[in-house]
């Protein structure tokens, strides 16, 4: 059974940037669309963006600026880098792998780790 | 983008009663090509990630009950549970995938009455 797993610094200062990791095990990466969700109080569930397993990526407008997705096959992890990060960014934060139906469909997610942004 | 909402916020509902969920896109989710509504939902208990329930607005996702149900087409869909269980309280989450930026509801607090 594939499971995913977050993990990363629980606090962030503004203006720095947040790094997280998704390792994923149970199963193989290669094949599948791999995401990151966020999800806070004021914001609901909010797509971040995604990596194939070759290295595409796609991301949420609203974010891209900011936002670097990343895949490392060999060690089956994928990573999201946040730049210049504001307390707005305060929110818990998802990995997902995309369903084999299609790649914005997340089947199967991590269980989530808090990210606060204070000085 | 594609705006996601739903109704009611919250319900309380008996145990072994019927829970419907409403769910609406401003914009039609239906792609006319394959005759498919990208149209997800989740259960998200507390503490807990999102679980994948419903895919095409009307597929169980392998081992959910068949409770739960889903139906639809377009820009109005509803998720029904048919007979709540204590193991359903939870925030459910509707989720578009048509476009390339896929958006979630609000979600909809379920409770026991």
């Amino acid at each position: 059974q594939v499971q995913l797993q977050e993990s990363g610094p629980g606090l962030v200062k503004p203006s720095e940037t947040l790094s997280l990791t998704c390792t994923v095990s149970g199963g193989s990466i290669s094949g599948y669309h791999l995401n990151w969700i966020r999800q806070s109080p004021g914001q609901g569930l909010e797509w971040i963006g995604h990596i194939y397993y070759s290295g595409a990526t796609s991301y949420n407008p609203s974010l891209k600026s900011r936002v670097t997705i990343s895949v490392d096959t060999s060690k089956n992890q994928f990573s999201l880098r946040l730049a210049s990060v504001t307390p707005a960014d305060t929110a818990v934060y998802y990995c997902a792998r995309a369903s084999i139906w299609n790649d914005l469909l997340l089947d199967c997610w991590g269980q989530g780790t808090l990210v606060t942004v204070s000085p | 983008d594609i705006v996601m909402t739903q109704s009611p916020d919250s319900l309380a509902v008996s145990l072994g009663e019927r829970a419907t969920i409403n769910c609406k896109s401003s914009r039609s989710v239906l792609y006319s090509s394959n005759n498919k509504n990208y149209l997800g939902w989740y259960q998200q208990k507390p503490g807990q990630p999102p679980k994948l329930l419903i895919y095409w607005a009307s597929t169980r996702e392998s081992g959910v009950p068949d409770r739960f149900s889903g139906s639809g087409s377009g820009t109005d869909f509803t998720l029904t549970i048919s007979s709540l269980q204590a193991e359903d309280v939870a925030v459910y989450y509707c989720q578009q995938y048509y476009s390339t930026l896929p958006t979630f509801g609000p979600g909809t607090k379920v409770d026991i009455k």
